[in-house]
């Protein structure tokens, strides 16, 4: 089955870049989307077809995708940005999520 | 604005039939850009798809639940609904349903979860 990797954890500092990453098969040759997940609450889209932002998700998180990888990265990170972050693709006919990154703003 | 709400029963026990619905507002059900989506999270993991349903009625099941497994959808009363039997403890977990923005060739699906319900706590115990 196909599967998506994670860190399991990434530490940024108020201000700096954080990026997260999401490696599987040929990842690049399919959409990959990007959730923030905060404690208690419901899961938020942050990222659609690699790049693409919803309306009202602050212009500081941006996507890639290429190769094997998916890159969440998130710019001048703040301290609301502190959460879990999944990606998610398709295997066919099916979701997979990857295992979920926690982002810590020290 | 769109919104889903899960409802069904808090606590079931082991070997029976956990039932979940979820009721759509602001939108509609049988539009042909979305699917629906049932996903759940047990305590302190991550997420893990359930499957989807269609308008027309076709669903895409885990592998890994399939067996237990039966999605299916009311555009009438503008709900979906999830059947998984022989519940175990492993089956314990936050319960959420999802509208997916995409569509599904022959070959392959593409999409994502843009609109979420707040989720349904459901424990597994005698």
């Amino acid at each position: 089955s196909y599967e998506l990797t994670q860190p399991p954890s990434v530490s940024v500092s108020p201000g700096q870049t954080a990026t997260i990453t999401c490696s599987g098969h040929k990842l690049g040759d399919q959409h990959a989307c990007w959730y923030q997940e905060k404690p208690g609450q419901s899961p938020v889209l942050v990222i659609y077809q690699d790049y693409k932002r919803p309306s009202g998700i602050p212009e500081r998180f941006s996507g890639s995708n290429s190769g094997d990888t998916a890159t969440l990265t998130i710019s001048g990170t703040q301290a609301i940005d502190e959460a879990e972050y999944y990606c998610q693709a398709w295997d066919s006919s099916t979701v997979v999520f990857g295992g979920g990154t926690k982002l810590t703003v020290l | 604005q769109l919104q889903l709400q899960e409802s069904g029963p808090g606590l079931v026990k082991p070997s029976e039939t956990l039932s979940l619905t979820c009721t759509v507002s602001g939108g509609s059900i049988s539009s042909r850009d979305y699917y629906w989506a049932w996903i759940r999270q047990p305590p302190g993991k991550g997420l893990e798809w359930i499957g989807n349903v269609y308008y027309s009625g076709t669903t895409y099941y885990n592998p890994s639940l399939r067996s237990r497994l039966t999605i299916s959808l009311d555009i009438f009363r503008s709900q979906f609904s999830l059947r998984l039997s022989s519940v175990t403890a492993a089956d314990t977990a936050v319960y959420h349903c999802a509208r997916v923005e995409g569509l599904c060739s022959s070959r392959s699906c593409t999409g994502q979860m843009d609109v979420w319900g707040k989720g349904t706590t459901v424990i597994v115990s005698s």
